[in-house]
């Protein structure tokens, strides 16, 4: 079956650099997704990766190296409003069915 | 444009009980997928709408179901409520099947006693 790898929690400091990992195994694959999710809200989609290599939007970047099943969020000048949960997601076609599946979410907290 | 849309908002039923929740997709998206988020399981995926279709279904048992009609607004329904079905219900719109960016609504918070 599918799984993903995240860490739960991350602590950072205001304008540092952090970067969420994520390990992920799958029966077929399509790509990885980030999205946020704040406290009481909905999680909003961040950026996506089908190939391998760097994409960048803005404060946020996110990788992806399709032979080592692995991918990152990389989050730059770091902002109170950043506190939030960062989840991880694969498009797969596991078990017969295509599908977004998600990580258990990082939580990601910025102290000032 | 106007975002997605779920009703009710918060919802508490007993054991035993059904409930229908309904979502309404950015005009002019066809696809509507449904997730249960609680904090032991994370987000899982039940199922996804297009064109009135399911096309894809996660694994959820029979009593969950849903269905999407030809304006694209879906309706969920759980039968004989079980108290592990407490979790938020949301949904999620997209323009078209297997696409990778999702526009979430609020959610339902569903809380069986």
């Amino acid at each position: 079956g599918q799984s993903l790898e995240q860490p739960s929690e991350v602590t950072a400091v205001e304008g540092a650099i952090v970067q969420i990992n994520c390990t992920y195994q799958t029966s077929g694959f399509y790509g990885l997704s980030w999205y946020q999710q704040h406290d009481g809200g909905a999680p909003t989609f961040l950026s996506y990766n089908g190939l391998d290599g760097l994409e960048e939007t803005g404060r946020f970047s996110s990788f992806l190296s399709r032979s080592d099943s692995y991918g990152y969020l990389l989050l730059q000048e770091l902002q109170m409003k950043d506190s939030a949960s960062y989840f991880c997601a694969v498009r797969d076609s596991g078990a017969g069915s295509y599908q977004l599946t998600f990580g258990k979410g990082t939580k990601l907290s910025v102290i000032p | 444009k106007a975002g997605v849309t779920q009703t009710p908002r918060y919802l508490i039923k007993t054991r035993g009980q059904q409930v229908t929740l309904s979502c309404s997709p950015i005009s002019g998206h066809r696809s509507v997928s449904w997730y249960q988020q609680t904090p032991g399981q994370g987000l899982q995926f039940l199922f996804e709408y297009f064109s009135e279709t399911q096309r894809n279904k996660g694994n959820f048992p029979g009593r969950f179901s849903g269905r999407q009609f030809s304006n694209s607004r879906s309706e969920m329904n759980v039968s004989t409520l079980e108290l592990g079905d407490s979790a938020l219900y949301l949904c999620a719109s997209s323009s078209r099947t297997g696409e990778e960016t999702q526009y979430f609504g609020p959610g339902t918070r569903l809380l069986v006693l």
